[in-house]
């Protein structure tokens, strides 16, 4: 169990790019999901995938953002076109889901600077 | 939708001291109750998981405890020392998401 792990950690980018996040879960976890947090709140739900299948979004995830799971390992989230609002940390988790539910495992979380 | 309030937003303790942490839920129908931990900069770190059908997790000197009917949970930390200084969370799992409170930022002065 090396755990989640997020790449990059730290991410400045001008306004108008587009980024990409990685996120590689727990090997033997199907469930992967995405949050986001800014400073002083909670986490906030964006997204989530069972194997490769995105099972639910949020209303938060503008048409700007885009998640994909291929071949249920690691998943990877993209910011389009990104705004000043966009600046976040943006955190990985993943669980393993069966007969019961299991602990949600986060990475460290990448930290996105839109300039 | 699930709102999930946590209370106090901080609290200052001196070490040594017991101390609880509140966490309220509006929508009862849970299916778990994760309590996390998280150092600023970084991500959060889970403590315990109160599956719907338990009354309570314990894990060393923490014990969460769950009432679903009330909407309510608790984390009580026992003996505290500096290290346990950090921001906690509470989340309530619906199945498909976890719904997480602002948290409670605690200081442990030595």
């Amino acid at each position: 169990d090396t755990g989640v792990s997020q790449d990059p950690r730290h991410k400045i980018t001008k306004r108008g790019q587009n980024v990409t996040f990685r996120c590689d879960p727990i090997s033997e976890h199907n469930r992967l999901y995405w949050y986001r947090q800014t400073l002083g709140q909670g986490p906030e739900f964006l997204t989530y995938f069972q194997n490769e299948a995105q099972l639910e979004k949020s209303r938060l995830l503008s048409d700007r953002f885009s998640a994909e799971r291929p071949k249920g390992s690691f998943s990877t989230l993209e910011i389009q076109r990104t705004e000043q609002g966009d600046s976040a940390m943006y955190l990985c988790a993943s669980s393993l889901e069966g007969t019961s539910y299991s602990p949600l495992h986060f990475g460290n979380g990448t930290r996105l600077t839109v300039t | 939708k699930q709102e999930v309030t946590q209370i106090p937003a901080a609290l200052s303790v001196p070490e040594g001291e017991n101390l609880v942490l509140n966490c309220s839920f509006t929508d009862s129908a849970i299916y778990n109750l994760q309590w996390f931990r998280q150092d600023p900069g970084k991500g959060l770190t889970s403590l315990l998981l109160i599956q719907s059908s338990q009354r309570e997790q314990t894990s060393g000197r923490l014990n969460a405890s769950l009432d679903k009917s009330s909407g309510r949970s608790t984390l009580y930390i026992a003996a505290s020392q500096p290290g346990d200084s950090a921001t906690y969370l509470c989340a309530a799992g619906t199945g498909n998401q976890f719904y997480f409170g602002t948290g409670t930022s605690l200081t442990v002065i030595p």
